[in-house]
This record gives structure tokens, sequence and C-alpha cells, in this order.
């Protein structure tokens, strides 16, 4: 079954609106998750590395106020894009670094289509 | 800068046959992990192999095998035995702390 979970799949918001994804691991704690995004027929491209307990840390280029991170707990990491706008439609998709395994084990989550209209 | 590149955008193999995907990296870092993924037309990312750059031997996970040159900087995935179900995006990435970045991809087609 999944190790680390994403939700929504799939969400369409109308342009302005804001709209959450959760990052969920769910065998392990994940101290550190991170959020890529991927255009059509592209890459995954690293937006952030979010913290339990603090803030998130950007990659140049990513607007920190647009795309707000926060990592609540240990299992749960949050991805909200605040008045959102056609260019951001997009896939993204979180990953979870599992501790107990050396740290370099990493899990993906299914990924989320955000379509904003 | 960090980056991964891979110079196939597209490779097609027959199936049951061998096929071998190039990436190279560039880094500063002396300890480092190296990973293929792939990614099937539903957008998971399957971790194909990984390998750790301290480690002197290449390593095989089934059908899949890796050519690590560090010096080089350069770690290729060979797919032996190509399956149809092997049809997908690979991307080779490259990361120390478990940010990984990634190269562009190589969009695989296994033909029967």
């Amino acid at each position: 079954g999944a190790v680390v979970s994403q939700h929504p799949s799939r969400v369409i918001c109308k342009s302005g609106t804001s709209v959450k994804i959760e990052c969920r691991s769910l065998d392990f704690q994940a101290t550190t998750m991170f959020w890529y995004r991927q255009f059509p027929k592209q890459s995954l491209m690293l937006m952030a590395t979010s913290n339990e307990g603090s803030k998130a840390t950007y990659e140049q280029g990513v607007e920190k106020d647009k795309f707000l991170i926060n990592h609540a707990s240990l299992t749960l990491s949050t991805l909200t894009v605040t008045s959102a706008h056609p260019e951001d439609s997009s896939f993204y998709i979180c990953s979870a670094r599992d501790p107990t395994t050396g740290g370099n084990t990493i899990y993906f989550g299914e990924g989320s289509w955000l379509t904003v209209v | 800068a960090q980056t991964v590149t891979q110079s196939q955008p597209e490779m097609s193999v027959q199936e049951a046959e061998t096929v071998t995907l190039s990436c190279t990296y560039d880094t500063s870092e002396s300890n480092y992990y190296l990973f293929w993924y792939k990614q099937p037309p539903s957008r998971q990312m399957i971790l194909v192999i990984r390998q750790e750059a301290y480690k002197q031997q290449n390593a095989t996970e089934n059908r899949f095998s890796v050519n690590f040159q560090k010096a080089a900087k350069s770690f290729s995935l060979k797919i032996s035995d190509s399956q149809l179900g092997d049809t997908a995006m690979y991307f080779c990435a490259f990361g120390s702390q478990g940010n990984l970045i990634f190269g562009k991809g190589t969009k695989l087609s296994v033909k029967p």
C-alpha cells in the first residue's frame, strides 16, 4: 500500500481562490518532506523543503507567499496555492524521507493535478 | 550548480532486448545518492534503482543495473530483457538529503 499519501488527486478551482494539497506519511514520521512541480512533458522541479516545526526552505524563483507550506506534524505537510491563476495549473507531487532507513529512502505521493479556471 | 543531464529524450527497444539509458551529473559533493525513477502515465514515481556514491559496486535490481562511473560523473541504467510494462518515462536524479534534482527524462517505448 501507499507509504506516502497525497490528497486530493485532482482539484479544479477558480482563479483568485486558494487550494490546499495534503501530503501524509503513513508508516513513518517524516521530519522532512519535499514539494515538486511538474509541467506537462517536463521534469520534476523542486519547489521547497518542508521541515517539521519550522519554516520551509524555498528554491530560488519559487514565491513563498504564493505557495504556502505548513508542516505542523511529523506525518503531514500541506501546500496551499494562494490566489491561484491559470498558470499555476500543474501536477504537484510530494515526497517524504524515511529517517529510520539512513535517511535516503524517499517515498513519493501519488501527485495532485491542479487546474485553475 | 548541481545538474543532471539525460541526453536521450526518447528511446525505443524491442521486447526482450537490452537498452541503456544515459545520465550524467555535476556536483562538488563527495557523498550523495543517485536514483533512477520510472514514471508511467499514472504519474506515480516508482524507484527503479539507487546507488550510493561511496560504493564502488554497481547496484542491481533484477533486470535493472547501473554503470556508475564516479570520476566521469556518469550513471547509466541498463534494462535487460525489456518488457512491455517497462514503457514509461525514466528520470535520473541526484541528491544527498532527500531533495532531489531530476534530469529531463527519457521516454522509453518497448515494442512488441
